[in-house]
């Protein structure tokens, strides 16, 4: 079964760094094909792609937002972290992070709960 | 930058056919571009429907369908439930680069 939980803070101030963490379980990204994307959602928007990290540490980020993010895998804790530098109340919304099965090409067939980040001073 | 757009209302009565639609601002969308469609309902995590233009999911309901259609990547629901009422994202890989999601159609069963 496999499950996956974000964590890290609701609350950041503008300019700060958000580091998020996606803990994982009922696979590894080990696994040839496998990878971890974030996505977030501003309130009432749509979906919207930050970045993917692969089995094979291939990552592919938002062209939009590439200066900012920084992705990272950590395959003994099952966990992948993502930070975001200079936050701005528009980057305010929910951050999801989800399984990725490329071998299948199959984008985001499980997804975390998700986190809800308030950027605000 | 790349542009996904997709219908941003649609409404359908309960038991009939809706197509929602999904195009590319760099040209057709084809096999290449391994369409994905999601559904969120109101205050719901998101949860896959379609990957590979087609190929449903083992808790994808029989009814929903995947295609291209047009140039487009095209859902359609067949014998709408009122349950289906959601919003409906498009997600296409741009090989080598990364992937977009559309803006979204609000589905309403009426």
């Amino acid at each position: 079964q496999i499950t996956l939980k974000e964590s890290g803070p609701t609350l950041v101030k503008p300019t700060q760094t958000l580091t998020l963490t996606c803990t994982f379980s009922g696979f590894s990204l080990r696994t040839n094909g496998v990878g971890v994307g974030w996505i977030r959602q501003p309130p009432g928007k749509a979906l919207e792609w930050l970045v993917l990290v692969y089995w094979d540490d291939d990552k592919r980020y938002s062209p939009s937002l590439k200066s900012r993010l920084t992705i990272t895998k950590d395959t003994s804790k099952n966990q992948v972290v993502l930070t975001m530098t200079d936050m701005d109340p528009m980057d305010t919304g929910t951050y999801y992070c989800a399984h990725v099965n490329w071998a299948s090409r199959i984008f985001f067939d499980y997804w975390g709960q998700g986190i809800p980040v308030t950027v605000s001073s | 930058q790349t542009v996904v757009t997709q219908e941003p209302s649609l409404t359908v009565s309960p038991g009939g056919t809706v197509t929602l639609t999904c195009a590319s601002s760099t040209g057709a969308v084809s096999s290449d571009h391994q369409p994905n469609w999601i559904q969120q309902k109101p205050g719901q995590t998101p949860r896959a429907l379609i990957y590979s233009t087609s190929k449903k999911h083992s808790w994808t309901p029989a009814r929903f369908s995947g295609s291209l259609l047009g140039g487009k990547a095209a859902l359609t629901l067949s014998g709408v439930q009122p349950e289906d009422e959601a919003d409906y994202y498009c997600l296409l890989y741009y090989p080598g680069v990364q992937g977009v999601f559309g803006g979204g159609t609000k589905l309403t069963v009426l």
